[in-house]
């Protein structure tokens, strides 16, 4: 089974600082790795997702993420944060292949982020 | 391409009711689930497909019944509603996980609520 935790239920940045929301999952083999971005009353849109390729991800609007498999991590970033990325972020993992879980996506409790001016 | 449609966008039922939430996609995706949104847990996979004729659980599917006859179309179908299934729920499609395009597509969303 696999499971995602997001540190912080809230972030809050000033606008033009990094943005740092953090993800840590938990796999029993190499997984796949997502991030997805929900604004108000909208569905969720991909952000980036990471397939066992290069394990530096760049996403849409700027983001990036990189994998790190000792520390079963995929940290997403931006250098500088905007207004328009206020959102609630998710990340998300699934197994690629066989197994009962099979395509299911697990997601994190989501990451509400907050960008002052 | 339309991508992943939901209907309806809202609805309320009164407990006991019974309906039918709609989800379609036109990608030609092998993979079609349900999850349900509610405040601090994030989105739980409630029944999941991964094509025509082949259904499977999900994490919460008590009180959720689906089929899938066609690889475009997966409804949810509530039994009976009771409160604790006032929720948003999401329809999502993908390609099947082996693929490199893989990745899940979301629908809208439908806001229920349950009196």
């Amino acid at each position: 089974a696999q499971s995602v935790t997001q540190l912080g239920s809230h972030v809050s940045v000033s606008e033009g600082a990094l943005v740092l929301l953090r993800c840590n999952y938990s796999s029993s083999v190499p997984p796949y790795l997502f991030w997805y971005v929900q604004y108000p009353n909208q569905g969720l849109q991909l952000l980036l997702k990471y397939t066992s390729a290069a394990t530096l991800v760049k996403g849409i609007n700027g983001f990036e993420a990189e994998f790190k498999k000792s520390e079963t991590s995929f940290h997403l970033t931006k250098p500088s944060a905007h207004m328009s990325d206020a959102a609630e972020y998710f990340c998300a993992v699934s197994l690629p292949m066989g197994g009962t879980s099979y395509g299911k996506l697990t997601f994190g409790q989501g990451t509400i982020l907050t960008v002052h001016p | 391409n339309a991508g992943v449609t939901q209907t309806p966008k809202f609805q309320v039922l009164k407990t006991g009711q019974s309906m039918t939430l709609q989800c379609a996609q036109d990608m030609n995706h092998e993979y079609m689930s349900w999850y349900r949104q509610d405040p601090g847990m994030g989105l739980r996979l409630i029944h999941y497909s991964v094509g025509a004729g082949i259904t499977d659980q999900g994490e919460v599917p008590n009180g959720y019944n689906v089929s899938r006859s066609t690889t475009e179309d997966f409804p949810l179908r509530l039994l009976s509603a009771a409160p604790s299934q006032t929720s948003v729920y999401f329809c999502a499609s993908s390609y099947s996980p082996g693929r490199r395009s893989y990745e899940q597509y979301f629908g809208p969303g439908t806001r229920l609520t349950v009196t």
